[in-house]
């Protein structure tokens, strides 16, 4: 089974900064099956990105995903005070599988 | 808007049972695949199973103890764990996949569960 592998598990960043989240996974999957997903505490994940690089509905252009392969990366380019939460990449193969979160608090 | 709306909180002995509802409104029902996805406190999302517009559903692990069923009638889908142990203990969402598929676009606002003595 596919494991995925957030990096880093905190970063600790000021507004204004620009965040890079990696989601590494243990074998090849297809970037149509890869998306991304922001939780607020006390709130449900919110879809951000899917298919590695679309944003969702309503997301800001300042979050943009990329990669391919096993190698994914979710870039918040100015980071905003709402933007502080937790992160969860989230892939597809014979079942689905998400990473283990990375943390995005302010510095 | 779309909407996912849960039952509300449930507190249960080790070795009961569950269930979970989660109605659905503001679109066609039978036309998307419905997952339940559990969160135990402070961890990450665990994928449970998908129940499918067919009502055929696929369940990880869980040896043989979740259930998922579906009512078109009312546009709301079930999840139902039995033999509950502390383990169990999580906040459990219902999440609807979209059209083209294989991630998660809509949530409900979650059901926490507590498994005590």
């Amino acid at each position: 089974e596919i494991v995925l592998t957030q990096s880093p598990g905190t970063l600790s960043l000021s507004p204004g900064e620009r965040a890079t989240l990696s989601c590494r996974a243990s074998q090849s999957v297809s970037s149509t099956y890869l998306a991304w997903y922001q939780q607020k505490p006390g709130q449900a994940p919110r879809l951000i990105i899917h298919g590695a690089s679309s944003r969702a509905t309503g997301i800001p252009d300042r979050f943009s995903g990329s990669g391919s392969g096993t190698d994914f990366t979710l870039t918040i380019s100015r980071l905003e005070p709402e933007d502080f939460a937790v992160y969860y990449c989230q892939q597809y193969g014979s079942s689905y599988i998400f990473g283990q979160g990375t943390k995005l608090e302010i510095k | 808007q779309v909407q996912l709306v849960q039952s509300g909180a449930e507190v249960k002995k080790p070795g009961a049972s569950v269930k979970v509802s989660c109605k659905a409104s503001a679109y066609t029902f039978t036309n998307y695949n419905m997952h339940w996805v559990r969160q135990a406190p402070g961890q990450g999302l665990e994928w449970m199973g998908i129940i499918r517009p067919s009502g055929d559903s696929t369940i990880q692990m869980f040896q043989g103890r979740l259930t998922m069923t579906r009512d078109t009638s009312t546009s709301t889908v079930y999840m139902e764990l039995s033999s509950l142990r502390s383990e169990d203990t999580a906040l459990y969402y219902c999440a609807r996949e979209p059209t083209l598929g294989y991630n998660f676009d809509q949530w409900g606002q979650g059901t926490l569960v507590t498994v005590s003595s």
